[in-house]
């Protein structure tokens, strides 16, 4: 297995573009998260979803968007970017609500 | 997050000694506690959890410890090691879904030889 696998890694975006992050799971989660990580400030949710079809706002939603037509993909959707979306995006799933998050390896993001 | 505080931000200790972090939550229905580490430049992997029907949890050098009257856990590192140098994170449960965490803003460990 995979696990959670995300792209891209690394992103230099101008202020004002979009773009779409991809997350995948080949563990047939129904539970997909995806996290901000400033340095010194942990981990803040964004997005998370229950399953197919099911998405809901975390602490930091604003600035994002997510959709989930399948189990096993969560793309978050990043529109109009600004400098305060530089972070390093963590996707991450877990086979229940309340069970060990598996999260994939990152992407660094950095909006000029 | 916006309910549970973790301390210290910063830990230094030298190899073969305890570490302990603390973390302390806010509500009291909080029923799930894990702990996760951070290598330097990877992803967050969980390396123990309890839950509220369990005092304290081992395995192997790692245990947690968990007060549900004071609304505290803690994470013990016995004989430490350079490897477990680290960034660690608590969590709890997120207060309005149920479903996500919330983290701790992590504590950077450094263990010298």
């Amino acid at each position: 297995n995979a696990g959670v696998t995300q792209t891209p890694k690394f992103r230099i975006l101008k202020i004002g573009q979009s773009m779409t992050l991809q997350c995948t799971q080949d563990m047939n989660h129904n539970y997909m998260y995806w996290y901000r990580q400033d340095p010194g400030m942990g981990l803040k949710l964004i997005y998370y979803s229950v399953g197919a079809g099911i998405t809901d706002k975390g602490e930091v939603p604003n600035g994002y968007n997510v959709s989930r037509s399948t189990t096993e993909d969560f793309p978050l959707r990043l529109e109009l970017a600004a400098p305060s979306q530089t972070s390093v995006y963590f996707c991450a799933s877990s086979g229940g609500p309340l069970y060990e998050q598996y999260f994939g390896p990152g992407t660094r993001l950095t909006v000029t | 997050g916006e309910n549970v505080e973790q301390h210290p931000s910063t830990l230094s200790v030298q190899e073969g000694d305890s570490a302990v972090i603390k973390c302390t939550y806010s509500d009291s229905a909080s029923n799930y506690f894990p702990w996760y580490k951070q290598e330097l430049g990877k992803r967050p992997q969980l390396i123990i959890d309890i839950r509220s029907n369990v005092g304290e949890k081992k395995d192997q050098r790692i245990a947690v410890t968990l007060n549900k009257t004071a609304k505290h856990f803690s994470l013990h590192i016995t004989e430490t090691q350079p490897e477990d140098s680290a960034v660690y994170f608590c969590a709890v449960p997120n207060s309005n879904s149920g479903y996500a965490l919330n983290f701790g803003k992590g504590t950077s460990l450094l263990v010298t030889p």
